[in-house]
């Protein structure tokens, strides 16, 4: 089975604090996905990479940078977190290119103070 | 990119009933709509998908129908379980290779 890993379930922080959230994938998926869910707003894409070094940005990426530099590893980086940046951050993965199926993480609830 | 759109927001059932959710699509090249369920305190999980080649697909209790004609997919749940409570997404690609462009959820209860 496909495990999606984020290192933390739940994460205070203060505002202005750099944040890192890492996510580790143990089956040697090429892409990678960094999602934000909101009540009301669904699943809305931070970035995403389709190998290591790579990264495209997805609907939301202001606030947020990514880093890939192994490939099991994609790290989602808030250079300084906001209030408005509170929520529950999601990673996945999914085999290669043009593969759609997704495997997720449990996520990191990550409140902003 | 492409634009899903998924009603309703919240759906209640009583256990043994059916339950069905409605996706919209915008992009005619989507070929491709899988539908994820989400338990508290997990991350989403696929639990059925259908390719546009086929107009529906069933497994055991849940089934998902395609209308490509009119840009929309469904998913069916028959014989509702109090463990069938979770938020369904559905999901279609755009012109991104790999990408997924989700609907905003739909929180199911199933009511014993």
């Amino acid at each position: 089975d496909v495990k999606v890993t984020q290192s933390s379930r739940y994460l205070v922080k203060r505002t202005g604090e750099k944040v890192f959230l890492e996510c580790v994938q143990d089956m040697d998926h090429e892409n990678m996905f960094w999602y934000r869910q909101d009540p009301g707003l669904g699943l809305r894409l931070i970035y995403f990479s389709y190998d290591v070094k790579m990264k495209e940005k997805g609907d939301i990426p202001e606030g947020y940078s990514v880093s890939r530099e192994k490939k099991e590893r994609f790290s989602l980086i808030l250079e300084s977190a906001s209030t408005n940046q509170t929520s529950m951050y999601l990673c996945a993965s999914s085999l290669q290119g043009g593969s759609y199926e997704q495997y997720f993480g449990p996520g990191t609830r990550l409140t902003v103070t | 990119g492409e634009n899903v759109e998924q009603h309703p927001s919240t759906l209640s059932v009583q256990e043994g009933d059916s339950a069905v959710i409605k996706c919209t699509y915008s992009d005619s090249a989507s070929n491709y709509f899988p539908w994820y369920k989400q338990e508290l305190g997990k991350g989403p999980q696929l639990i059925i998908d259908i390719r546009s080649n086929v107009g529906e697909k069933k497994d055991q209790r849940i089934a998902v129908t395609l209308n490509k004609t009119a840009k929309h997919f469904s998913l069916h749940i028959t014989e509702t379980q109090p463990e069938d409570s979770a938020v369904y997404f559905c999901a279609a690609p755009g012109t991104t290779l790999g990408r997924l462009y989700f609907g905003r959820g739909t929180q199911l209860t199933v009511w014993p």
